[in-house]
């Protein structure tokens, strides 16, 4: 099983409509959770953090069930520019070289393309 | 806002050559920085996180002779493709977080496009 695993897509939207990522992960002691975005052959972006109690930035909405280990993502009112790859990422700590550090571990990313 | 610059954007390179990556911080000071590696369709692989000073620790499945990793300074780290073959054809990204400790924000170079004919 990946350590995250999302669908992979591609979502095909409109603009104006409402999309949902989903998002689960295999291990409980992961402790922070993101959402990036990655536009073709760009490095990654952070888009937003997620938070257990819900977390909400403009037309984005995150959302966390540690319980279920699972993340997901809202985007509301689609934007043509809102097209590429969303990657959830999750982050566990540890210990090398006597320095303590976080590991980021990606998902495969979810296509997302808004059409006019 | 910080930046990580990384070196070169794109390389095309011969089988059984050697190639090297430069990621640098410019205005802050990285006591850590990751390597990732994506092959296409694929999600971000970290490969080794490397800590200023010190030996890199190598991520599971990655040969540490063949993908070297120098962090001589807080500013700079470097990582080199030895020998390289068309399967290590890929897109590597350097990330850097400054001294702030582990919950300081991370910082991605803008990625250097591998491709070994």
């Amino acid at each position: 099983r990946k350590e995250v695993e999302q669908d992979p897509g591609p979502f095909n939207v409109p603009e104006g409509a409402t999309v949902a990522f989903n998002c689960t992960y295999s291990n409980s002691a992961s402790q922070s959770f993101f959402w990036y975005r990655q536009d073709c052959r760009k490095e990654p972006k952070l888009l937003m953090s997620v938070y257990s109690s819900g977390n909400e930035d403009g037309r984005f909405t995150a959302q966390l069930n540690r319980a279920s280990q699972y993340i997901s993502l809202l985007i509301r009112d689609s934007k043509l520019s809102d097209s590429a790859t969303y990657l959830c990422v999750v982050k566990e700590y540890r210990n090398a070289g006597g320095t303590s550090y976080g590991k980021l571990t990606f998902g495969q990313g979810t296509i997302l393309t808004v059409h006019p | 806002g910080a930046v990580v610059s990384q070196h070169p954007s794109r390389v095309i390179c011969k089988s059984g050559t050697s190639v090297k990556i430069e990621c640098r911080s410019l205005d802050f000071q990285a006591t850590t920085m990751f390597w990732y590696r994506q092959f296409p369709k694929q999600s971000l692989m970290l490969m080794a996180t490397s800590n200023e000073g010190s030996k890199a620790t190598y991520e599971q499945g990655v040969e540490k002779d063949k993908f070297l990793i120098n962090h001589a300074s807080l500013t700079l780290s470097t990582l080199t493709v030895t020998s390289a073959h068309p399967e290590d054809s890929s897109f590597y990204i350097c990330s850097a977080r400054d001294r702030g400790g582990v919950n300081s924000p991370l910082h991605f170079g803008n990625g250097t496009r591998l491709t070994v004919t």
